[in-house]
């Protein structure tokens, strides 16, 4: 079964800030999917990232970025310099092959970023 | 990105009567949609995966009869919320599939907030 844990539920920070987000996962599959979606105060899901097992190389994208380590199972994602409009509640989430590419998500972490 | 759509974004029903949720793929076909459901402050539930031109795959827990969903097009998924009562009010997300070379993703619609009175 797969499963993705999201320790923080909460975390606060002062615009401008470093803030790093925590997931880990659990998979018994080989090939899997590893994903970060934002969830802004409006609801919809902005998908951020996708990142296969196969792919350890970590990424930046402009004040994003992500570390994925196999052998922790982990894929934390970081904001640099956080904005306000960094606040929004954001989700790890992780998909085998093996189970027709069903999302499973962590519980989420709510990002407050204050000016 | 895929965009994806839903219709409405948002309804409020009387307890009893019967909700469509319509879920589009705008510029792309997607054999594959899901249906998730989420409660206040929590996170998303798989609740069906919803395949073009056969019965949806249920997750454990969740009524078929109650939750029916029809995937007719490649372009549209919907789900009916039948004979609906107050426990279920939640926001309801659907996501298509897209396979892409190396993996696949899925895109998200904007989600339609259930109010059942």
């Amino acid at each position: 079964a797969q499963k993705v844990t999201q320790a923080q539920t909460e975390i606060s920070v002062v615009e401008k800030e470093d803030v790093t987000l925590d997931c880990v996962y659990e998979t018994r599959d080989t090939t899997y999917y590893l994903f970060w979606y934002k969830q802004p105060p409006s609801g919809e899901l902005v998908f951020l990232i996708r990142r296969n097992s196969f792919d350890e190389q970590n990424e930046i994208s402009g004040r994003y970025s992500w570390n994925f380590q196999k052998s922790t199972s982990s894929f934390n994602f970081t904001i640099t310099a956080s904005q306000v409009v960094d606040s929004a509640v954001y989700f790890c989430a992780l998909s085998e092959k093996a189970a027709g590419n069903k999302l499973t998500f962590g519980g989420g972490t709510r990002v407050l970023v204050k000016p | 990105g895929a965009v994806v759509s839903q219709h409405p974004s948002r309804v409020i029903c009387k307890s009893g009567t019967s909700v469509k949720i319509e879920c589009r793929s705008l510029d792309f076909q997607a054999t594959t949609m899901f249906w998730y459901r989420q409660f206040p402050k929590q996170s998303l539930m798989l609740m069906a995966t919803s395949n073009e031109g056969s019965k949806a795959t249920y997750e454990q827990g969740v009524e078929k009869d109650k939750f029916l969903i029809n995937h007719a097009s490649l372009t549209l998924s919907t789900l009916t919320v039948t004979s609906a009562h107050p426990e279920d009010s939640s926001f309801y997300i659907c996501s298509a599939h897209v396979p892409s070379g190396g993996g696949e993703t899925q895109y998200f619609g904007p989600g339609t907030r259930l109010l059942v009175l």
